[in-house]
């Protein structure tokens, strides 16, 4: 039973390309998340959803744009794929607040060529 | 800007003896800290919440101090074992559902047989 997956694991794409990864919980929390964790390690938030709604929005290009069908799921689609965007993308929930236990998934690496 | 610090960048312990890891923070006033593992290859995993009015919190072989005033909380792991080796974050956050939650660029912990 996975609490927190992301599919795929593995993304290798060219630069100009569009893409996207899904993000599902079950553990019928009410926030999600997508973080950013770059080659230093450095994990950052870029969204955060509370059933369904936008709430933390950071300076993320606007070729990165968020979708929430239900409050069970987070996707993440990337337009016009830059070097700069290849990294460890995190999912994540939480019950309800950012200071609430916050559980990841696996992460998705991201590598454009 | 909010900046967060954790001790240099690997920390090498004995098995048995106590890992002390150190987070600073500056311009920031966090609610709470939080502190969590990270496995090569996999998101982080939860270990332990403190707020700013508590001063200690434990948790089996872990603990945790946050000093508002020096702006800095320690994480100790006591009677460490090699299963114990990881890169640990420590996190600050707001309570509002608005505030993001900042992550310092972990510690990467070896407990040596």
């Amino acid at each position: 039973d996975t609490a927190v997956s992301q599919t795929p694991k593995y993304l290798v794409t060219q630069m100009g390309n569009d893409k996207s990864i899904k993000c599902e919980q079950n553990l019928g929390h009410d926030t999600m998340y997508w973080y950013k964790q770059d080659s230093k390690k450095f994990l950052k938030i870029m969204f955060s959803y509370n059933n369904k709604e936008l709430i933390i929005n950071e300076t993320v290009p606007n070729r990165f744009s968020p979708k929430s069908p239900d409050k069970a799921h987070l996707n993440l689609h990337i337009n016009s794929l830059e070097l700069g965007d290849s990294a460890v993308y995190f999912c994540a929930s939480s019950l309800g607040l950012p200071s609430d236990e916050q559980f990841f998934g696996p992460g998705t690496r991201l590598t454009v060529l | 800007s909010q900046k967060i610090e954790q001790n240099s960048e690997a920390l090498n312990i004995q098995e048995g003896k106590t890992a002390t890891l150190t987070c600073n923070y500056t311009n920031y006033s966090p609610a709470y800290l939080q502190w969590y593992r990270q496995d090569p290859g996999r998101g982080p995993v939860f270990l332990l919440l403190i707020r700013e009015n508590e001063k200690e919190k434990r948790k089996e072989r872990l603990k945790v101090t946050f000093d508002t005033t020096l702006k800095q909380s320690l994480f100790h792991i006591t009677a460490s074992q090699p299963a114990d080796s990881a890169t640990y974050l420590c996190a600050l956050g707001g309570y509002s559902s608005a505030s993001k939650i900042i992550f310092g660029s972990g510690t990467r912990l070896s407990i040596r047989p």
